[in-house]
């Protein structure tokens, strides 16, 4: 069954102090995983898109890397305006459903 | 450049009733998917329409139905509502059915 698991659930920093989100996947042929950002009440905002492992993508303090296990956010001296929750998803080549993970709520204190 | 919209923005309904959802596409996005998305959880995949017919679905049950139009605008409908249909629905938009996903701002419906 295709899965994503995303860790740590929640994660608290102190402005300036850089640290990484995990996404985990199972997923019967990769198409591609994406990274959303999302605010409280708000709908997901696109971030990045890897199709293949050894991919990085920069945006800004942030970026994304992918194996063929996992993908990894790292998130360089982070500000309090990069606070939301961060969704992993994939997609199989089979079909165009994005299956999310639950999601890592990200707070950076000033 | 229009982003995805969808309407209307908060709905209160009362248990069995009937709802319906809209969605307009990004411009130059011809594909629709729908999501639920509960909170504190990931959305959850309901449908995709393209060419004006469903393509793929998730594990919903039939009381979920949707509609796409020939200008790419959709709706998704639900019949005899339950408590736990309460959630966050998100529509999202892509070129073509493998594209990149662009979400709407979503439609937050609350079931009594």
């Amino acid at each position: 069954e295709d899965q994503v698991t995303q860790s740590p659930e929640a994660l608290r920093l102190q402005e300036g102090e850089s640290s990484s989100l995990n996404c985990s996947y199972t997923v019967s042929g990769l198409r591609g995983l994406f990274w959303y950002r999302q605010d409280p009440g708000k709908g997901p905002e696109f971030l990045f898109t890897l199709y293949s492992a050894g991919e990085e993508k920069e945006k800004e303090r942030l970026k994304a890397t992918l194996t063929k296990k996992e993908s990894f956010l790292h998130i360089t001296a982070p500000k309090p305006e990069d606070s939301a929750t961060y969704l992993c998803a994939v997609q199989a080549r089979s079909g165009g459903k994005l299956i999310f993970g639950q999601g890592t709520e990200l707070s950076v204190k000033p | 450049d229009a982003g995805v919209t969808q309407s209307p923005t908060h709905l209160i309904k009362t248990r069995g009733q009937q709802v319906t959802l809209r969605c307009s596409p990004k411009s130059g996005h011809d594909t629709v998917s729908w999501y639920q998305q509960a909170l504190g959880q990931g959305p959850q995949f309901i449908f995709q329409y393209y060419e004006e017919e469903e393509r793929q679905r998730g594990n919903f049950p039939d009381r979920f139905s949707g509609h796409q139009f020939p200008n790419y605008s959709s709706e998704l409908n639900v019949n005899a509502l339950l408590l736990g249909d309460s959630a966050l629905y998100l529509c999202a938009s892509s070129s073509g059915l493998a594209g990149e996903q662009y979400f709407g701002p979503g439609t937050r419906l609350t079931v009594t």
